[in-house]
């Protein structure tokens, strides 16, 4: 189970937003984060808790490590508006889950 | 570049059948494991289903064990989902999406436009 807090979070642009994840058990450093906007796929922002996927911007940024995550947008751009999910990958056989989503709102 | 390409979307009714296909192009098909995830309207995302790159291995949610079936075909660089025993809590846009470089590690760095299946009688 991964549960993601908070479940809104209404920002400015160029405010800084630090979005949670938390793991019932550890996950050692096997989680992603992904961004979906309203009609799209989703898109993978980090892997490994911190490495930036190709393309990612800077100012997206993840940190920690067994059961506690962060994902960090440094400074909000109005394209950064969006649903953030995390996810992990549990035992073997594997099973992926997903956790509920953190949305970004402007202000 | 990379393109993932579902198709076979629609309305049918509880009990029946559909068969969801993802036709990829321009990365190495055969190398990557793919996976299916689903995201009922208005709702999160939900892994169904990954098949190894050769398809020796597949896996499911539970919540689909013994319904769906996960398979590809390498030499027509398409991915298949064929649902069985649908029910209305499958309704949902159905995704396929490809592997990064991990094998196993769920991490998927290209998705399709997704292809919505609506269980309805």
């Amino acid at each position: 189970v991964l549960t993601q807090s908070p479940a809104t979070l209404s920002l400015s642009p160029g405010e800084r937003a630090a979005l949670s994840c938390r793991a019932r058990q550890s996950v050692s450093r096997h989680l992603a984060w992904y961004q979906q906007k309203p009609g799209q796929a989703p898109r993978l922002l980090i892997y490994d808790a911190s490495i930036r996927a190709t393309g990612i911007p800077a100012r997206f940024s993840g940190s920690g490590s067994g059961t506690d995550f962060t994902l960090t947008i440094s400074s909000l751009e109005p394209e950064d508006f969006a649903v953030y999910y995390c996810q992990r990958r549990r035992g073997w056989p594997p099973q992926y889950t997903f956790g509920p989503g953190t949305k970004v709102n402007i202000k | 570049q990379v393109q993932l390409v579902e198709s076979g979307g629609g309305v049918v009714q509880p009990g029946k059948s559909l068969r969801l296909s993802c036709v990829a192009s321009g990365f190495s098909f055969s190398d990557y494991g793919m996976y299916w995830v689903r995201q009922a309207p208005g709702k999160g995302l939900e892994w169904v289903a990954v098949i190894s790159y050769d398809g020796s291995s597949k896996f499911y949610a539970d919540s689909v064990k013994g319904r769906f079936t996960i398979s590809r075909d390498n030499s027509k660089n398409t991915l298949s989902l064929q649902m069985t025993s649908l029910r209305e809590d499958d309704t949902a846009f159905y995704y396929c999406a490809k592997e990064s470089a991990d094998f196993w590690s769920g991490y998927c760095d290209y998705w399709g436009q997704g292809a919505l299946v609506t269980v309805s009688s």
